[in-house]
């Protein structure tokens, strides 16, 4: 069985410091890691994926993400926050063999970034 | 570049009524899903096709069904509606062997 925790409902950050926004999975075999964000009443925008290659996965808006095989974390990262990156991020993850539609979406953890 | 499409986006319908979302995928994607997001939750996946056969099944009712036509658009009856049918309908494409699911803006379904 596969599964995704964000520990995290919220975090909140002043703008222009670093942001980590966490992700733990569990998978029976490889995993497919992505990263979502989702603004209110709108569709989630996928960020960036880990399918293979580096650990250090770099997506949209400037965010990247670092695949860590041994503590099975996929944190989700930003060196300086801006204010419009307050949004709803999304953890997700499959297994390598799975269909696509397997995908397991976290619960979600609401970013805050305060001017 | 080309999105996703919903349409439409906002939707009320009475208790035992019926409805059906569109969903129009990125050109030459060949995977469409539906998904349904209640309140403060995140999406659950309903159900996927695959070049026009159905493909996965995930959480939806006996109520609903879905289909995808030649032009791979996709449709997603629902029936019977009940108030917990309100919630956001998001459906997204991908690519089967890149997995990344590009999603629609959705479509609001409120069931009064």
């Amino acid at each position: 069985a596969q599964s995704v925790a964000q520990p995290e409902d919220q975090v909140n950050v002043a703008e222009g410091n670093p942001l980590t926004v966490k992700c733990t999975y569990s998978v029976s075999g490889n995993p497919y890691l992505f990263w979502y964000v989702q603004y209110p009443n709108r569709g989630l925008q996928f960020l960036l994926k880990y399918i293979t290659g580096d650990n250090l996965v770099k997506g949209s808006y400037g965010f990247e993400a670092e695949f860590n095989k041994s503590q099975t974390s996929f944190h989700l990262k930003k060196p300086s926050a801006l204010v419009s990156d307050s949004a709803l991020y999304f953890c997700a993850v499959r297994d390598a063999y799975s269909s696509a539609s397997k995908i397991i979406f976290g619960s979600g953890t609401r970013l805050s970034i305060r001017p | 570049a080309a999105g996703v499409i919903q349409s439409p986006r906002h939707l009320i319908k009475e208790k035992r009524e019926t409805a059906t979302l569109k969903c129009y995928p990125i050109p030459r994607h060949d995977t469409v899903y539906w998904y349904q997001q209640g309140p403060g939750q995140d999406p659950q996946f309903l159900i996927s096709f695959y070049e026009k056969m159905q493909s996965d099944k995930g959480s939806i009712p006996d109520r609903f069904s879905a289909q995808q036509f030649s032009d791979y658009h996709s449709e997603l009856n629902m029936s019977s509606l009940e108030l917990g049918d309100s919630a956001l309908y998001f459906c997204a494409s991908s690519l089967e062997e890149t997995g990344a699911q590009y999603f629609g803006p959705g479509t609001r379904l409120t069931v009064t």
